[in-house]
């Protein structure tokens, strides 16, 4: 199953863009890349998945770069609700999903 | 909006009691998944189920573990005996039906579990 590399850390400032990035350079053809995200004592929440075509919903959007060997993941307008760590995640076998330890994004107001 | 159920959302118990989690997935959900997440690591997978039938358990500690979703809809999972190193979050998430194409899972609350 492919790895994904993020960042540990992360801070944004209120009502500002939040750009996170990901590694996942191993990634194979038919994988598709996830993002969630766990505010501190909560379950995973699910953002967004894409497989090559940028996507976009009412939470963020997914840019996956045409290799696919990256993707970013961005946060429009962020508050202090989406602190929270972000896991980025390649789909295996059998749809498992291996959660890293993701990126700690802090909104500073 | 759907949501995964647990219960309960705390344990506190004593090493070599037993424990149970119960999961309530989304309805319609065929898939059922038990994580493990240990304080400042990420989420790791226990068992999943494809309606009753275990698709892959092998990071399930046999040996204490044990897992169950006898009707293919709500879920158990269980710890006899209990220990020290097993405080953690358990955490229960759902998909429609492993298949062809993306099977996002929702995830439950959790239930944190400390033994004493």
């Amino acid at each position: 199953d492919a790895k994904t590399t993020q960042p540990t850390s992360m801070d944004c400032a209120e009502g500002r863009a939040a750009n996170l990035p990901c590694n996942h350079s191993t990634i194979s053809g038919n994988e598709y890349v996830y993002w969630y995200r766990q505010i501190h004592s909560q379950g995973p929440q699910y953002i967004i998945h894409g497989l090559k075509n940028n996507e976009t919903n009412e939470m963020a959007s997914l840019i996956i770069t045409e290799d696919r060997k990256s993707s970013t993941l961005i946060l429009p307008h962020a508050t202090l609700r989406d602190t929270a760590v972000y896991y980025c995640i390649v789909e295996g076998s059998n749809y498992k999903l291996t959660f890293g330890k993701g990126t700690l994004l802090t909104v500073n107001p | 909006e759907a949501e995964v159920a647990q219960s309960p959302r705390y344990k506190i118990t004593e090493k070599s009691q037993a424990v149970a989690f119960w999961c309530d997935p989304i309805s319609g959900h065929a898939t059922l998944y038990w994580y493990r997440q240990i304080l400042g690591q990420g989420p790791e997978l226990l068992v999943q189920f494809q309606d009753e039938s275990v698709v892959d358990d092998s990071q399930l500690p046999k040996d204490r573990f044990s897992a169950e979703r006898l009707k293919g809809v709500d879920s158990t999972l269980k710890i006899q005996p209990a220990e020290l190193g097993d405080s953690a979050m358990y955490l229960c998430a759902s998909s429609l039906r492993a298949g062809t194409g993306a099977q996002t899972q929702y995830f439950g609350p959790g239930t944190r579990l400390l033994v004493l």
